[in-house]
C-alpha cells in the first residue's frame, strides 16, 4: 500500500513570496490534516477535511494561509504572503474513517524556509 | 481543553537500559492517546495508542505505555533500549473538536542511545 505522498520536501523562499504545498493521501482514505511542525515543537493541526469539505480550520490563519481538497482526493495548502515565522514543517495525514481510534498516516512533510 | 506535557525534551540511555519517556495529559472527553516515533527528515509513525480498551498498550518494537486515570500519565517505557530506537518521540490526545480525530502533541522527546 503506497503512504501519503507529499511534494516538495523543501522549499526556499523569500518573505512576502507565496508557496503551495501538495498532498496525495491514502487511497480510501476520506479524512485529511495538514499540521505545522515549529522546529522544537509538535505538530500544530491547520486545518482537516472530511472528503471536499472542512471540519475544523480554527488554527489555520487565513489572511496568508489557504487549502483546498477538490473531489475529496488530493489536497494543496498555500501561503501567501510567506512569513518569516512561517518556517517549519508542514505535515499531511490521513485517515481511513472518522473516528478517534482510526490511525492517521503521516506522510515524510515539506520543510519550508522563509529567508 | 486538551493538552499534552511531555516532561524532559531530552532523555539519553545506554544501549540496553530501560527506556522511560513521560507523558501527562489533560482532556475535558475521555481521552484517546497516542504515541509517535519520527526519525530524522521523516513523517510520525505510530507506536501504540490508548482508546478505552487495556490500560496497558503494547506497541511496535517493543514498546508499552500504561493509562493511569488517577495520575493523568501514558508513560512509554521499553525494557531495553536498542540502537535503532534513538529518535524524537511525541506524546498526543485526540482533539475534542467537531471532528475529534485530529491530534494535539506534545513538544515532543529525543532519545538518545549511547554503546
Amino acid at each position: 500500500e503506497a503512504g501519503v505522498a507529499q511534494s516538495p520536501r523543501y522549499k526556499i523562499i523569500e518573505k512576502r513570496q507565496s508557496v503551495a504545498f501538495w498532498c496525495n493521501p491514502i487511497s480510501g482514505h476520506a479524512t485529511l490534516y495538514w499540521y505545522q511542525q515549529i522546529l522544537g515543537q509538535g505538530p500544530k493541526l491547520l486545518i482537516q477535511f472530511q472528503n471536499n469539505g472542512v471540519v475544523d480550520d480554527s488554527q489555520l490563519p487565513k489572511d496568508r494561509f489557504s487549502a483546498e481538497r477538490l473531489k475529496g482526493v488530493d489536497s494543496t495548502l498555500k501561503i501567501q504572503p510567506a512569513k518569516l515565522e512561517d518556517s517549519a514543517v508542514y505535515l499531511c495525514a490521513s485517515s481511513f474513517l472518522q473516528g478517534a481510534t482510526y490511525e492517521q498516516y503521516f506522510g515524510p512533510g515539506t520543510r519550508l524556509t522563509v529567508t | 481543553a486538551q493538552s499534552v506535557t511531555q516532561l524532559g525534551s531530552h532523555v539519553s540511555v545506554s544501549e540496553g537500559a530501560l527506556v522511560l519517556l513521560r507523558c501527562n495529559y489533560s482532556s475535558s472527553v475521555p481521552p484517546y492517546l497516542f504515541w509517535y516515533v519520527q526519525y530524522p527528515n521523516q513523517g510520525l509513525q505510530l507506536l501504540l495508542k490508548y482508546t478505552s480498551a487495556a490500560t496497558l498498550v503494547k506497541g511496535i518494537n517493543g514498546f508499552e505505555a500504561e493509562f493511569k486515570k488517577s495520575e493523568t500519565s501514558f508513560h512509554l517505557t521499553k525494557p531495553s533500549a536498542h540502537m535503532s530506537d534513538a529518535a524524537e518521540y511525541f506524546c498526543a490526545v485526540r482533539m475534542a473538536n467537531q471532528a475529534g480525530t485530529a491530534l494535539i502533541f506534545g513538544k515532543g522527546t529525543t532519545l538518545s542511545v549511547s554503546s
